[in-house]
């Protein structure tokens, strides 16, 4: 295992276009996490899922965004009429469930809105 | 989460330790330190997570005051590749509970030949 693949890696589009991201999590984690990052900053918590389950979601997660886990293994991050506010770096983790885990992340895919 | 408070920046001779601080004055009982870093343009790395006693492993020390309230993390020899932002967070930890990650702005390490 590789570890935790994103992709794409960039994805530059077009202003009220949708994009979808792809995250493929470390194969017997069951905790998913999305967070995005601007320049600077570092990264902020969107949402998570245990296995299927979305059981978290920020506030920074607006009805724009959509996140979805369904076999409870790769999830996809929707992002639909994009604004150029959406520029980011979108990064995904994965996780044991337990007391004290660490979660691995992966490269990112850094959405450019033009 | 408890907040963390560490410094923007600091600088480091290639070779030397590295001694990254971090404040946090506001921990609890059940919450754990964990240290990131992220090299430019990667995603984060995780470095070594402690609760009460001091840890080591293949990366870097971890030492935790007696009274939790601040951390040290120590990278013995650095070299140019430790060049990265550090981030110090604090989490609840639990079977059940959501283990979100809350990052500070981190502190930019740079090692210099």
């Amino acid at each position: 295992d590789t570890g935790v693949s994103q992709n794409p890696r960039h994805k530059i589009t077009k202003r009220g276009q949708n994009v979808t991201f792809r995250c493929d999590p470390i194969s017997e984690h069951n905790r998913l996490y999305w967070y995005r990052q601007t320049l600077g900053q570092g990264p902020e918590f969107l949402t998570y899922f245990q296995n299927e389950a979305q059981l978290e979601k920020s506030r920074l997660l607006s009805d724009r965004f959509s996140a979805e886990r369904p076999k409870g293994s790769f999830s996809t991050l929707e992002i639909q009429r994009t604004e150029q506010g959406d520029s980011a770096m979108y990064l995904c983790a994965s996780s044991l469930q337990g007391l004290s885990t660490e979660a691995f992340f992966g490269q990112g895919t850094r959405l450019t809105v033009v | 989460d408890a907040k963390t408070t560490q410094p923007p920046s600091m600088d480091c001779a290639e070779g030397r330790a590295a001694n990254l601080p971090c404040n946090h004055s506001t921990i609890s009982g059940n919450e754990y330190v964990y240290w990131y870093r992220q090299i430019h343009s990667q995603g984060p790395q995780y470095i070594i997570h402690g609760l009460k006693n001091n840890e080591t492993n293949e990366m870097a020390s971890l030492i935790i005051t007696e009274d939790r309230k601040s951390s040290t993390l120590i990278l013995p020899h650095a070299t140019l590749r430790d060049t990265a932002v550090y981030y110090c967070i604090v989490r609840v930890a639990g079977e059940t509970s959501g283990s979100r990650l809350t990052f500070g702005e981190g502190t930019q390490l740079t090692v210099n030949p």
